[in-house]
């Protein structure tokens, strides 16, 4: 049974860089038949996709974010990573990462870790 | 467009049919996949495709597509339905995912 556990900081301070990290068990992070995806909910607020990567190294990002994220992989410790620079408030959220696939035109986002809190605050 | 749009909030007695809908441009291209989140949980899969049900819902949960609008339907709401609903989708260049904003889905 495939689980995702998120780990993180859980405190960061504004304009610095967050690092997460989604520890894969009972699954290969570099099988293609999945990809990789984080995700994350303020508050009291919707979710709100962050980016994905597929095993192939391809990585696609939220256009509201593009220029401060990086999605990576190592598969030697069967990790996926989320690099968030220059946070603010409003990047205090509930951070999750999930397995993905594709199947008859729709991205099923069928595998989420437990989520881990994110708090931007000096 | 890379919006959907959802209702924010529905109704159901218990025990009769209720429809959530998704609504967006790229769901002419795309179809809505759904997911259940109760409080202080993770979102669940429970609608994928045209109307694909993972290992583990039960079938009161279905789906459907017309034109830009997916829909998520229970036939037979029950207590434990009672949830926040979300929909996503990619938007119209393939690249991107997007969500829709939530239904908070009540059961009388």
């Amino acid at each position: 049974q495939v689980q995702l556990q998120e780990s993180g900081p859980g405190l960061v301070k504004p304009s610095e860089t967050l690092s997460l990290t989604c520890t894969v068990s009972g699954g290969s992070v570099s099988s293609d038949s999945y990809y990789w995806s984080w995700i994350r909910q303020p508050p009291g607020q919707g979710l709100e996709w962050v980016g994905y990567i597929y095993y192939s190294g391809r990585t696609n990002y939220n256009p509201s974010l593009n220029s401060r994220v990086t999605i990576s992989v190592d598969t030697s410790k069967n990790q996926l990573f989320l690099e968030l620079r220059s946070v603010t408030a409003a990047d205090t959220a509930v951070y999750y990462c999930a397995r993905v696939f594709y199947a008859a035109y729709s991205d099923a986002f069928a595998i989420w870790g437990q989520g881990t809190m994110l708090t931007v605050s000096s | 467009s890379s919006e959907l749009t959802q209702d924010p909030a529905v109704s159901v007695a218990l025990g009769q049919t209720v429809r959530i809908t998704c609504q967006g441009d790229s769901l002419r291209s795309y179809y809505a996949t759904w997911y259940q989140q109760k409080p202080g949980q993770a979102p669940v899969l429970v609608l994928y495709g045209k109307n694909n049900r993972p290992s583990g819902i039960p079938d009161r949960f279905s789906g459907s597509s017309s034109g830009d609008t997916g829909s998520l339907t229970i036939t037979g709401a029950q207590a434990e339905d009672e949830a926040d609903y979300y929909c996503n989708s990619r938007d119209n260049s393939g690249d991107i995912v997007v969500f829709g904003g939530g239904t908070k889905l009540t059961v009388l």
